[in-house]
């Protein structure tokens, strides 16, 4: 079964700088899709950028991008110049078909 | 509006009671799954439809939890005589279908959330 871990619980940034959060994945699959969610307080799951394993190019969308490792197993997420509206629970998730495994989050807080 | 959205939004019980929790999935989304969210951790997989048919349950945690989607769009999460453990976000989530690739995107609705007392 795959199973993802997000080994960092909670993070901090000032505002306009930027932050990494990490994810590790396990799989003995080789084709596979990746993706950030945040979660603000309001609750609702918003996707914030995604990734095909068959694509050795790191997605990017506006301030986020990710550093893909597929060998390694490794999916960070890149926020750049971090607003206020970037603080969020921020969930690493791992798809194969139907079958999508989430990992614990890391909430994040951007701070004035 | 065009997303996915969840009834209750709230919804409180004293144990014992029975709760159903209703999904609205995006329109033409043929695929409908439900996760359960305990307190500061992530969704963990309940139950899976495609159409009406209901391929995967074996993420519900035991026979008091039952899921329907019958004519294939709305679908009722149903938890019988309530326990405290029970207590969580329920995520609904749709997408467009399961042939691979991003149709498999899965988008989610604000969930409810049930407390038991």
């Amino acid at each position: 079964a795959q199973t993802v871990t997000q080994s960092q619980p909670e993070m901090s940034v000032q505002e306009a700088e930027t932050v990494t959060l990490s994810c590790t994945y396990d799989t003995s699959e080789s084709n596979y899709y990746l993706f950030w969610y945040k979660q603000p307080p309001s609750r609702q799951m918003i996707l914030v950028i995604r990734q095909e394993a068959y694509k050795q190019q790191n997605a990017t969308e506006n301030r986020f991008s990710v550093n893909f490792q597929k060998a390694a197993k490794s999916f960070s997420l890149k926020i750049s110049d971090s607003q206020l509206g970037d603080t969020a629970m921020y969930f690493c998730a791992f798809m194969k078909g139907a079958d999508m495994r989430f990992g614990a989050g890391t909430r994040l807080t951007v701070k004035p | 509006g065009a997303g996915v959205s969840q009834s209750p939004r709230y919804k409180v019980a004293k144990r014992g009671q029975d709760v159903a929790l209703r999904c609205d999935p995006i329109s033409g989304h043929v695929s409908l799954f439900w996760y359960q969210q305990a307190l500061g951790q992530g969704p963990e997989f309940l139950t899976y439809f495609q159409n009406e048919a209901q391929l995967d349950k074996s993420g519900l945690p035991s026979d008091r939890f039952f899921a329907e989607r019958p004519e294939g769009s709305v679908s009722t999460l149903k938890i019988q005589r309530t326990q405290q453990e029970d207590s969580a976000v329920y995520l609904c989530a749709s997408s467009l279908g399961t042939s691979g690739g991003w149709v498999n995107e899965q988008f989610f609705g604000p969930g409810t959330r049930l407390t038991v007392l």
